[in-house]
Formats: C-alpha cells, structure tokens, sequence
C-alpha cells in the first residue's frame, strides 16, 4: 500500500460545479496537509495549508483533514476553466523540514 | 513572498556534457532545499535533501555521482547533472522550505538531452 492514495481521474466537470478532490494515507505520524496546483509545465503552487485536523478556508477553496479516517480533501466552489490544472496533495511528518510526500495528482478539467 | 526562482526554465544540451540548474529563494532563507523529477503525467518524485552547508541527502536509487548537488548559501542550490544522457530527459523541480511552513516550488527546468 503506497503511503497516499489519491483518485488517479481525469475529471471533466462544467463550469460552476464543485469539485471535490480526495486523498487517502496510511501513515498516521503526517501532521501537515497540503493541496498544490500545477500547470503544464509549472512547478507546483500551494493552495492550501493544514495542520492536523480541520477546516480550512480560502476564497472558493476549502481544504478538509480528518485524521481519525486517515482521509483530507479539497472542495473548489464555482469552479472556472482556469481551475484547470493537476492537483497533488502532499502531507508531510512532525520536524522542521521534513519532506513531502506526494499523491500521484489529479488532472481537473473545467468546461465553459 | 516565499519566491523560488529555478533557472534555466529550458535547456537543450548534448548526450555527455553537463548542465547546471540553479534555485533561488528570493526573500527568505530557505535551510533545506529540495530536489524533484517529474516524469509526463506523473507525480513529483523527490530525488534529493540539500542542506545549507552540508552534504545532500539523496534518496534511494539516485546517483549522487551524476546528479551533484551544491548548498552553499541559504539563498542557492545547485543541481548539477554530470554526463547527460537521454533517459535524463525530465522536469527537474525545487522547492525550499521557510522555516517548515508550506514549502515553495520553482518554476522547473525542462532539460532536453540529444
């Protein structure tokens, strides 16, 4: 079992949905969330940032965690065709600088 | 702020020379930098820990002979990929972290080796 599992897609949805974007992870010691957005040859944007369990909001984008199920997600409200991108959860263990571990990314393609 | 600057974003070199990328972080210091390859259509795969000062950290399967890794300020990294060939063909990516907070990409380099 790989350590983060996220829904391998694509996923083609209209303009003005909500998306929701999942992973799964089986180490139990990752204490920091972490949902990216990259474009086609980009590197990777933070969209959102989580300690530990919780809500967390910001603008269109909201990042969930729940820890008890192993399991944190990322809602985009009113979703725009410039949403379109790969989106990768990370999450990373407890220490200053420790590395990220990635999902496989999900490539979201939003239609006017 | 957190800005990572990666150059070159492109490059083309020959199969046997050597190509240096370089990361920046603009506005902060960044202790630890991190290195990636990026496959098409797949995941980041980190291939190394560089620490200000001392000696990366390379994760397992990586060549530390052919992909040299330079830390010497906590404003710059270098990746170094010594005798290029082909199958190096990749995006390359670091990323620095600001004091453990959510860390920061670069923009990539697309390296091309013929």
């Amino acid at each position: 079992q790989k350590e983060v599992e996220q829904d391998p897609g694509p996923l083609s949805v209209p303009e003005g949905a909500i998306v929701s974007l999942n992973c799964t992870y089986s180490n139990s010691a990752f204490q920091y969330f972490m949902w990216y957005r990259q474009y086609s040859r980009k590197g990777p944007e933070l969209l959102m940032y989580t300690y530990s369990s919780g809500n967390k909001e910001d603008g269109r984008f909201t990042a969930q965690v729940d820890k008890s199920s192993k399991y944190i997600s990322l809602f985009i409200r009113d979703s725009q065709p410039s949403d379109s991108a790969t989106y990768l959860c990370a999450m990373r263990v407890a220490g200053a600088n420790s590395k990220l571990t990635f999902g496989k990314g999900i490539t979201l393609s939003v239609r006017p | 702020g957190a800005v990572v600057s990666q150059h070159p974003s492109w490059v083309i070199c020959k199969s046997g020379t050597s190509v240096k990328i370089e990361c920046r972080s603009l506005d902060f210091q960044a202790t630890t930098m991190f290195w990636y390859r990026q496959f098409p259509k797949q995941s980041l795969m980190l291939m190394a820990t560089s620490n200000e000062g001392s000696k990366a950290t390379y994760e397992q399967g990586v060549e530390k002979d052919k992909f040299l890794i330079n830390h010497a300020s906590l404003t710059l990294s270098t990746l170094t990929v010594t005798s290029a060939h082909p199958e190096d063909s990749s995006f390359y990516i670091c990323s620095a972290s600001r004091d453990g907070y959510g860390y920061t990409f670069g923009s990539g380099t697309r390296l091309t080796v013929v």
